[in-house]
């Protein structure tokens, strides 16, 4: 089983310019989660999606923007991209939007915006 | 807004003894879950364990386990009989039941000496 898939690996970006950050998961979840870790500060949500067709902000949303396209799906885009926004991020799922199970996360994607 | 702290930045521990990790939360909700998730420089995040607010018994997992203070919210790591491929960043995180807001400690970087 695949688990999480998250497309690319590696990114570098310009300053402004846009990406997405593509998600997929094959484990039939309803929850889905973007998270960015950077050095010394632990991983922080961005946005996250409780089933599909609903989206959440997490606690640093700002400069992002989420599409669950459908249950397997949630994509994460940078539409303007700034050097503060360079770091790995990771993509997770859940079963039952409920984290008291377990939760798998994707390999991440390690993103400098130069 | 509930927070995880990880006072130790770095820890290390001599190949076949034993480590404790400490984690500290804040909360006023009573259901709730922890875990310590485990993530080896391949940057993959492993779930390690699981502990329930409402279980008094610590949760266990072969080498691993915690010691759960409810009253002190305190949430401590015991990695017995070290190995090398323990070595890792290693994650508390909090999640209040019913929520999909899975908050994270900073990490402890954990080295182990042969």
């Amino acid at each position: 089983n695949a688990g999480v898939t998250q497309t690319p690996k590696f990114q570098v970006l310009k300053t402004g310019q846009s990406m997405t950050l593509q998600c997929a998961q094959d484990m039939n979840h309803n929850s889905m989660y973007w998270y960015r870790q950077d050095p010394g500060m632990g991983l922080r949500l961005i946005y996250y999606s409780a089933s599909e067709g609903t989206t959440d902000k997490g606690e640093v949303p700002n400069g992002y923007n989420v599409s669950r396209l459908n249950k397997r799906e949630f994509s994460l885009r940078l539409e303007s991209a700034a050097p503060s926004q360079t770091s790995v991020y990771f993509c997770a799922s859940s079963d039952q939007g409920r984290f008291n199970t377990e939760a798998f996360f994707g390999q991440g994607t390690r993103l400098t915006v130069v | 807004a509930q927070t995880v702290t990880q006072s130790q930045p770095e820890m290390s521990v001599q190949e076949a003894e034993t480590v404790t990790l400490s984690c500290t939360y804040d909360t006023s909700e009573s259901d709730y879950y922890l875990f310590w998730y485990k993530q080896p420089p391949s940057r993959q995040m492993i779930l390690v364990i699981r502990q329930e607010a409402y279980k008094q018994q610590n949760a266990t997992e072969n080498r691993f386990s915690v010691n759960f203070q409810k009253a002190a919210k305190s949430f401590s790591l015991k990695i017995s009989d070290s190995q090398l491929g323990d070595a890792a960043m290693y994650f508390c995180a909090y999640v209040q039941g019913g929520s999909e807001k899975l908050v994270f400690g900073k990490g402890t970087k954990l080295t182990v000496n042969p």
